[in-house]
């Protein structure tokens, strides 16, 4: 079975720069979900979908990021003007389903350096 | 959110067992306890999860206290393939998110 898939691997960029990350989850994942992972601290959540809908986006900074499911498989995340501080590792993870014993399967993740 | 605490980094001998604590004193009584690890340069990865009960599975170990307060993840033989950052997760009605805290950073020594 073929994990989750995450391009790029790698970014660098200006700061003010836009940049869009791509995530293929595991064939029929109903779940999908982005994190964010600053240098020493455990990954964050930014937004979880189910399916092509959006369930929780309460961390995501709206005014600059932007992620969508279309059609309820692969997903973009969007980073529009970026900052110094966007300097991270975004992790894709997908699930079968919402539930409390649901295990999640995360990419490799595309690491972003903001100059 | 319930919280966890793990300490922050532990050591351990190539093929020895390891166990790594987490303490979970404001544990509810339908929190499942979840244990993630992160080996360097890749994305999370699951290792085991209970509720109650002790569980074993071809990673791990998992020994959970009776009041359920405190769990320890045991890895019987410890490889340098272990070498990871383990994370200790409480959930109940999230969702399925998962909260992740600072982890434990186990090195192993050959």
């Amino acid at each position: 079975e073929a994990g989750v898939a995450q391009s790029p691997r790698y970014k660098i960029i200006e700061k003010r720069q836009s940049v869009a990350f791509w995530c293929n989850p595991i064939s029929g994942h109903a779940t999908l979900y982005w994190y964010q992972q600053i240098l020493g601290q455990g990954p964050k959540l930014l937004i979880q979908f189910q399916n092509n809908g959006v369930v929780d986006d309460s961390q995501l900074p709206k005014d600059r990021f932007s992620a969508e499911r279309l059609k309820g498989v692969d997903s973009t995340l969007k980073i529009q003007p970026a900052k110094l501080e966007d300097s991270a590792v975004y992790l894709c993870a997908s699930s079968s389903g919402t539930g409390d014993r649901e295990t999640q399967y995360f990419g490799p993740g595309t690491r972003l350096l903001v100059l | 959110d319930a919280k966890t605490t793990q300490p922050n980094s532990m050591e351990s001998n190539e093929e020895e067992p390891v166990h790594l604590p987490c303490n979970h004193s404001t544990i509810s009584g339908t929190d499942y306890i979840h244990w993630y690890r992160q080996l360097p340069s890749q994305g999370p990865e699951y290792v085991i999860h209970g509720l109650t009960s002790n569980v074993n599975n071809r990673m791990a170990s998992l020994a959970i206290a009776e009041d359920r307060k405190s769990s320890t993840l045991i890895l019987h033989r410890a490889t340098l393939r272990d070498a990871a950052v383990y994370y200790c997760i409480l959930s109940y009605n999230q969702g399925g998110k998962l909260i992740f805290g600072q982890g434990t950073e186990l090195s192993v020594k050959p």
